[in-house]
């Protein structure tokens, strides 16, 4: 079974527009983090913001914050006030179990696309 | 600036060739790791590893070999056993597990034919 799933293989969206990217996972950790990256036409994996299981506030970071819904284990992007440098890739990763664990488990991503 | 060095950006190999991609990072930090990214997929874990002379198989490790001699270094070869070598192949480092981001390279385009 797909332990991150991200449903939406594709998004337009108008400039300046909000736009909201669509991550649900499946664990039975109770410790867990998840993690948004963005990855430009160049390749490189930018990390965007990340989310602790015992977090109780979503996180935020600039223009990106997290919808963290822990009962529905959905953990979605949302980015305001879109730009044209926006239009990336963008994957949902988790890491679970304990402080031991380094492995991170990625959604087939998101290619979002911002229209001027 | 510290970051994530891969190279060579582009890769050509012959088939039945080995072949290393560099990977060397200045951020000190201990964990580092390997992914392969195909078109239309997410990333699968190669190799990684958490201390240096230390290092752990992935989902696909088979076909590939690293090394950790150096904190800074994690050279990644592919050998002439992996099936389906031509891919994107991304170099990762954390500063420790759990909650800690993974800082990437710009990655090796590697090309077999």
């Amino acid at each position: 079974a797909q332990k991150i799933t991200q449903t939406q293989p594709g998004m337009f969206v108008q400039e300046k527009e909000a736009v909201t990217l669509d991550c649900t996972y499946d664990t039975s950790d109770q410790s867990y983090g998840l993690f948004w990256y963005k990855q430009p036409s160049s390749g490189e994996m930018i990390f965007l913001i990340y989310q602790g299981s015992y977090d109780e506030q979503n996180a935020t970071e600039g223009r990106y914050s997290l919808n963290f819904q822990k009962a529905r284990k959905s953990a979605n992007l949302v980015i305001s006030a879109s730009q044209l440098g926006d239009s990336a890739m963008y994957f949902c990763a988790m890491r679970e179990g304990g402080r031991s664990n380094y492995q991170l488990i990625w959604g087939a991503g998101t290619k979002l696309i911002i229209k001027p | 600036d510290g970051g994530i060095t891969q190279s060579p950006k582009y890769l050509f190999r012959k088939e039945g060739q080995n072949v290393t991609l560099s990977c060397e990072q200045n951020l000190n930090h201990d964990a580092m790791y390997w992914y392969r990214q195909d078109p239309g997929q997410g990333l699968r874990l190669i190799y990684y590893s958490q201390i240096v002379n230390d290092f752990q198989k992935g989902d696909i490790a088979e076909g590939y070999s690293v090394s950790r001699e150096k904190k800074e270094s994690f050279p990644l070869t592919v050998t002439s056993a992996q099936k389906n070598p031509t891919a994107f192949y991304l170099c990762a480092s954390s500063s420790g597990p759990y909650g800690s981001p993974l800082h990437f390279g710009n990655g090796t385009r590697l090309t077999v034919t």
